[in-house]
């Protein structure tokens, strides 16, 4: 396991249901991610905090918020999502935001949006 | 035009043949690469790192980058089955660890 947990592991969820994606790293790291992987298209990063800051938002809906309460945990909140939102949303953290820092992924979440 | 392109396959190949994966850009900034191996239902793992062109080795796994032809490739010797996996090439340009990913290309490889 690369120390990153993410719950829950499967999500199917109506578009006019809240929900929340967690995303827990172990690693003692500063920096989190969001990433977006659907089918047949690259990984997509949504978001990144570091140091519990958003640092970045690429442009994502607002019906996607995010939440970092401190290092170690990471949250989306998901509201009236659209079919289209359906895919593999992967949390991933690093040491920092520095260029020799690897990024380490979790397993994801499969989110089908009916 | 993507920023990067990857043959998403499948590639099928027997046990023990020498694979190719290949990535082009189209972004002449980008200056580090790596690779990425993702198992069914896993994250992607980074297997090779490279900033320079040229060529990097560990173990069976070879990177490759040649920046003039913007053209990236890993080889996988001796391919064995649990090598069968999707692999993801990234990039990024200096000052940012911002990484654009390719597709991916499924691999099996069977005994």
């Amino acid at each position: 396991e690369t120390g990153v947990t993410q719950t829950p592991r499967h999500l199917v969820m109506g578009m006019t249901n809240k929900k929340s994606l967690k995303c827990e790293q172990h690693l003692g790291h500063n920096a989190m991610y969001w990433y977006k992987q659907s089918a047949k298209k690259p990984l997509e990063l949504m978001f990144v905090y570091n140091f519990k800051e958003q640092t970045e938002n690429n442009s994502v809906p607002s019906r996607f918020s995010p939440e970092c309460p401190n290092s170690s945990h990471l949250f989306l909140h998901l509201h009236t999502l659209q079919p289209e939102d359906s895919a593999l949303y992967l949390c991933a953290s690093s040491q920092g935001r520095n260029l020799d820092y690897e990024q380490y992924f979790g397993p994801g979440t499969r989110l089908t949006v009916t | 035009q993507k920023e990067v392109e990857q043959d998403p396959g499948p590639l099928s190949v027997p046990e023990g043949a020498i694979v190719s994966l290949n990535c082009t850009y189209s972004n002449s900034a980008f200056q580090y690469f790596m690779w990425y191996r993702q198992y069914s239902r896993k994250g992607p793992e980074l297997l090779m790192y490279t900033y320079s062109s040229g060529n990097k080795e560990d173990g069976r796994f070879t990177a490759q980058v040649d920046k003039s032809s913007k053209y990236i490739s890993l080889f996988i010797r001796d391919s064995q089955p649990s090598d069968s996996a999707t692999y993801l090439c990234a990039m990024r340009i200096s000052n940012t660890d911002k990484l654009i990913f390719g597709t991916g290309t499924r691999l099996q490889v069977f005994p």
